[in-house]
């Protein structure tokens, strides 16, 4: 069964503070998404990792792509209460018909 | 504004009804999806329509029928569902192959609540 572990499933933090969000798996993925989903809405793409030990930023948002393309991380920096939401990770695999395997999501909560 | 709409946004049914839910979208993708989020689990993808392929996870069970008249639009009909249906159903497409990253869309979903 492929799965994809975020770490932590929650965090709640103070405006200003730095986090980091971990997604692992012991599945190799051809690309990594990142989304984000706030309450009553479906999640949005953030950013999408293709390349091993790629690294993408997102203005206080840096992603990176394991060297095996089976993990990932979210490092947020000076977060803000803007931040809150459900963060998703999402493997691709393209092995025949596309196939998304989703996180587990963390939960963030970022106090003003 | 994600270019994938669905209706209705809420709703409620008993275990005996028949329901549908409608997914539409018009960013000209050639797949679509049924996700189901339910707390504490992953999304969990129910139904794909690739291509005018049917790809399904087989744990899905049979009172869940997807319908995709075209690659615009997307329905999920519901039958004699269990308390344990109720969830949040998330609509998304995508452009399969090309040059695009594989990127998914979602709509804001269906908040399903079976009584």
């Amino acid at each position: 069964t492929q799965l994809l572990e975020q770490s932590p499933q929650f965090l709640s933090i103070q405006e200003g503070e730095n986090l980091t969000v971990y997604c692992n798996s012991s599945s190799v993925f051809s690309s990594l998404q990142w989304y984000r989903q706030e309450p009553g809405e479906g999640p949005v793409l953030l950013v999408t990792v293709v390349t091993g030990g790629e690294v993408k930023k997102l203005k206080r948002l840096t992603f990176q792509f394991g060297d095996a393309r089976k993990d990932s991380s979210l490092h947020i920096t000076a977060a803000q209460p803007g931040d809150t939401g459900l963060y998703l990770c999402a493997g691709v695999m393209t092995s025949g018909t596309y196939k998304y395997i989703f996180g587990t999501g963390t939960r963030l909560k970022v106090l003003a | 504004e994600t270019g994938v709409t669905q209706t209705p946004r809420h709703l409620v049914m008993g275990m005996t009804n028949k329901k549908s839910l409608k997914c539409e979208q018009h960013l000209g993708h050639n797949a679509m999806y049924w996700y189901k989020q339910s707390a504490k689990k992953p999304l969990e993808l129910m139904f794909v329509y690739s291509l005018e392929e049917r790809v399904e996870n087989n744990s899905v069970p049979s009172r869940f029928s997807p319908e995709c008249p075209n690659s615009s639009h997307l329905f999920l009909h519901l039958h004699t569902l269990q308390p344990e249906d109720s969830a949040l159903y998330l609509c998304a497409s995508s452009q399969v192959g090309g040059t695009g990253g594989n990127e998914q869309f979602f709509g804001p979903g269906t908040r399903l609540t079976v009584l």
